[in-house]
């Protein structure tokens, strides 16, 4: 079975622009998370869908929100960004249980 | 507020030795556990994980020992090889709830 996939796997923008991160889930696997990585934080959760609905959402901003499309994909948006946003964006799949797979990430730099 | 904690940033081990990496937590509400492995630049691999019903998880050379009472977990790799030089992470979430609340990481460095 394929794993996790994310695209792209790096990104450069700048202060106040817009940017959405891709996620494909493990074949089968219907819960989709997003953490965020970043050196002084560590891997914090950003928010997790299943069956197109969001079940969870941790403590960020509204200016990340996402979304997933009935064949699981998911999509991660952030507008306005800040230098702060800058970090490692990890999705991860399960099929519902508390045994999450991840992808590779997508490594952000705002500029 | 850190609900879950991982006290050592660095751990070195000769290897062929046992390692031993730590992780305690605070919520009561954490019922189930687990362990990831990760590499820079890639995404964290899972390793092994336990419920709260249970003390002990052992798959090949990696085990995982829980102790409910005092919120404390343990990964134990025998024997250590090169391979398992990497971030360790503990995580832990609540029963049905997706969410991993995630340690910092210990780094963990096997030497030959």
């Amino acid at each position: 079975k394929a794993g996790v996939t994310q695209t792209p796997r790096y990104l450069i923008k700048t202060r106040g622009q817009q940017v959405t991160l891709s996620c494909s889930p493990i074949s089968g696997h219907r819960s989709v998370s997003w953490y965020q990585q970043t050196p002084g934080q560590g891997l914090q959760f950003l928010f997790e869908y299943f069956s197109e609905t969001q079940r969870n959402k941790g403590n960020f901003p509204g200016r990340f929100s996402g979304r997933q499309f009935s064949n699981s994909r998911s999509e991660m948006n952030v507008s306005t960004l800040e230098l702060g946003d800058s970090a490692l964006y990890l999705c991860a799949s399960s099929t519902g249980g508390n045994e999450q797979f991840f992808g590779p990430g997508t490594r952000l730099t705002v500029l | 507020d850190q609900q879950v904690k991982q006290n050592s940033p660095s751990l070195s081990v000769q290897e062929g030795r046992i390692s031993i990496l730590n992780c305690d937590y605070t919520n009561s509400m954490f019922d189930y556990f687990l362990w990831y492995k990760k590499y820079p630049a890639e995404g964290p691999t899972f390793l092994i994980s336990i419920s709260s019903i249970k003390d002990k998880n052992e798959d090949g050379r990696f085990t995982v020992f829980l102790n409910k009472s005092a919120k404390h977990l343990s990964l134990h790799i025998v024997p250590s090889q090169p391979g398992d030089s990497a971030v360790y992470f503990c995580a832990a979430s609540a029963l049905g709830n997706e969410k991993l609340t995630f340690g910092t990481g210990t780094r963990l460095t096997i030497i030959p």
